[in-house]
């Protein structure tokens, strides 16, 4: 398919794990985002990988890239009230010299008590 | 400046009427992004700037849609003629060169159509 693709809903309970999926689309991305979106606010980055690595860690945050299934995934350790918000994977696609990244509709987390 | 910023934050316009939404990008950025984004959905790409110019205008969903950046810095978008499907989130984004390590968002501009 020509999209990058989230589950659009995701309730976890506060204390657990999240694990939040995407697969994307072009094999020749080379690079592969995560932001948050809280309501009314626009997006924060908050990590990033190259797609010439298979996983990076960041404090809570651990992000898995499976190339060849172009499956990106984002956990969240110890999920909290705060991390409740909507999370968008995105590429940046190589075409003619422009990097445009490209979003997924965004996966909305709840976190309930 | 510190953040992108974005004026007006909310706006609500009759239908017909023309809109123009600004961007400030951060102070340096050569490349900015608008992108829209309507209710429970994800984001639509509009144009991108690399400077001042518009390499890829292939977002833009009508003729109805233009957008302009001068100084490498703020950028205009105008809707002419609004309807109500544009009714939506328009955000910009703005980033250093190739944005290897992300881009930086505004808060967006909610334009309301009735």
């Amino acid at each position: 398919g020509e999209d990058v693709e989230q589950s659009l809903f995701l309730s976890v309970r506060e204390g657990d794990s999240s694990v939040i999926n995407c697969t994307y689309t072009d094999s020749s991305s080379t690079y592969l985002y995560w932001y948050k979106q809280e309501p009314g606010a626009g997006l924060q980055l908050l990590t990033y990988i190259f797609s010439n690595m298979d996983m990076k860690q960041d404090q809570r945050l651990t992000v898995l890239l499976n190339k060849k299934d172009k499956h990106l995934s984002l956990r969240i350790a110890d999920t909290q009230t705060g991390d409740s918000a909507i999370y968008f994977c995105a590429e940046t696609i190589i075409s003619g010299g422009s990097y445009i990244p490209t979003f997924g509709r965004g996966t909305s987390l709840i976190v309930h008590p | 400046g510190a953040g992108v910023s974005q004026s007006p934050s909310n706006k609500v316009t009759e239908k017909g009427k023309d809109v123009e939404l600004r961007c400030d990008p951060i102070s340096g950025h050569t490349a900015l992004y608008w992108y829209r984004q309507r209710l429970g959905q994800g984001l639509e790409f509009l144009i991108y700037f690399q400077g001042n110019s518009a390499p890829d205008k292939s977002g833009l969903p009508s003729d109805r849609f233009s957008a302009e950046r001068t100084g490498e810095s703020v950028s205009t978008l105008t809707i002419q003629r609004t309807q109500q499907e544009d009714s939506a989130v328009y955000l910009c984004a703005s980033s250093f060169g190739r944005a290897n390590y992300g881009y930086t968002f505004g808060s967006g501009t909610r334009l309301t159509v009735v």
